[in-house]
């Protein structure tokens, strides 16, 4: 298995609702991710879990908050949006283990698009 | 700080046709990866080659290969006989390489991306 699985993939949601976008990998990978995207651009990263503790935040605002449930679960809770946050959303797995049995590569889920109203 | 930079926003190609798309990065590092991703208008991002820097020979795969050039920092990628499936946005990225113990891999870098059209 070497998928990374995202649901939902499409959601549309209002500035006051709260929501969740949720990712799961069973790769075994130690570090998981979540990028945003916007159309034509390269993914941006908010988050990084390793070893499934919070290990980067790139300054991300309150209103998006991750959570790592176990080592193959990753989830982003959403609440109080602004439409400049509709994008796409991208979940991504590692394994960084070891040093040369490693890929180093990210793989990466289909993404969830999300659209604020 | 590790940049990417990939010079040329769009690309076009004859089908069968081959094309190269470039990308330079900037790192004091020594031990990194490089890698090409593809992304199509489905949208999920998909690794198409990597080239490990302590490797001196340029990384294939199939119809795809590297023209890795280290002292030039220099990364370019080139397609063969290219397909109506190649269409997509390419990104080149940068990753430092962990240490033996696994912990300390670098965040992924990205470039700006090149949009690839693939003409019949």
């Amino acid at each position: 298995d070497t998928e990374v699985t995202q649901t939902p993939k499409h959601l549309v949601m209002g500035m006051t609702n709260k929501k969740s976008l949720k990712c799961e990998q069973h790769m075994g990978h130690r570090a998981m991710y979540w990028y945003k995207q916007k159309a034509k651009k390269p993914p941006e990263l908010m988050f990084v879990y390793s070893y499934e503790k919070l290990s980067i935040n790139e300054s991300v605002p309150s209103r998006f908050s991750p959570e790592c449930p176990n080592s193959s679960l990753l989830n982003l809770h959403l609440h109080a949006l602004q439409p400049e946050d509709s994008a796409l959303y991208l979940c991504a797995s590692s394994q960084d283990r070891g040093q040369f049995a490693n890929t180093g590569e990210l793989f990466f889920g289909e993404g969830s698009r999300l659209t604020v109203l | 700080a590790q940049t990417v930079t990939q010079s040329q926003p769009e690309m076009s190609v004859q089908e069968a046709e081959t094309v190269t798309l470039s990308c330079t990065y900037d790192t004091s590092e020594s031990d990194y990866y490089l890698f090409w991703y593809k992304q199509p208008p489905s949208r999920q991002m998909i690794l198409v080659i990597r080239q490990e820097a302590y490797k001196q020979q340029n990384a294939t795969e199939n119809r795809f290969s590297v023209n890795f050039q280290k002292a030039a920092k220099s990364f370019s990628l080139k397609i063969s006989d290219s397909q109506l499936g190649d269409a997509a946005m390419y990104f080149c990225a940068y990753r430092r390489r962990g240490n033996a113990g696994g912990t300390s891999y670098g965040k992924l870098t990205f470039g700006q991306g090149t949009i690839l059209t693939v003409h019949p």
